[in-house]
């Protein structure tokens, strides 16, 4: 199975910052590194698709970048509603696995 | 607007099975031509891939954890996927979510809105 580790797993940061959480494969995974938003008590949000496609409707403040093994997802300016958790996940191959998560917190 | 409504929570006993459903609405397609996928999430943990269908080699495929206790299946006369889980254990308390794996980028694009099952003797 391919192991997915993200750092930190958490991080303080205020409005305005700009923040990058890294995701890294235990093998190369090409582009298939999606990375998710989920907020307490709601199910997951996808936010970027093959490691820098940006979903419909997610605000350009996001960005991801990378291939083969190292990833990073980058907010540009933090806004209040960014504060939650994200998950990289890989869709190289079976079984899907995911990273233990980033929790983004208000400084 | 996709959307993915899942059955209410549950509550079982240890040794017990729990099935969950999950109905596909508004997304243009049947249910036989999409990638249905299950997740699971503890309380306050990540987010554990139990299965899912693989177009590549047009069958589910089940997390090894879980092989011999999970079972997905579809009724496509009523849109509707189904994840049944047995010998369930006080480990397996977690929320459930349905996900529609789209294709040409292998992401979760929409996901239902979690049920949560809990298994307390």
């Amino acid at each position: 199975d391919i192991q997915m580790t993200q750092s930190p797993s958490s991080l303080s940061a205020s409005v305005g910052d700009r923040v990058t959480i890294t995701c890294r494969a235990s093998q190369s995974i090409s582009s298939y590194l999606n990375w998710y938003q989920q907020k307490p008590g709601k199910a997951p949000k996808l936010l970027i698709y093959t490691a820098s496609s940006l979903q419909s409707g997610v605000p350009s403040r996001f960005s991801g970048s990378g291939s083969g093994t190292d990833f990073i997802l980058t907010i540009s300016s933090l806004q209040p509603e960014d504060f939650a958790t994200y998950f990289c996940q890989q869709s190289y191959s079976t079984p899907r696995t995911f990273g233990q998560g980033t929790k983004l917190e208000i400084k | 607007q996709v959307q993915l409504v899942q059955s209410g929570a549950e509550v079982r006993k240890p040794g017990a099975s729990v099935k969950v459903s999950c109905k596909v609405s508004e997304y243009g397609f049947a249910l036989t031509e999409l990638s249905m996928h299950w997740v699971r999430q503890a309380r306050g943990k990540g987010l554990e891939w139990m299965g899912g269908f693989d177009p590549e080699d047009g069958e589910t495929i089940y997390a090894q954890k879980f092989q011999g206790r999970v079972t997905m299946t579809e009724d496509s006369s009523t849109d509707t996927a189904y994840m049944e889980l047995s010998s369930l254990r006080s480990e397996d308390t977690a929320v459930y979510y349905c996900a529609i794996e789209v294709e040409y980028s292998r992401s979760l694009d929409y996901w239902g809105q979690g049920t949560l099952v809990t298994v307390s003797s």
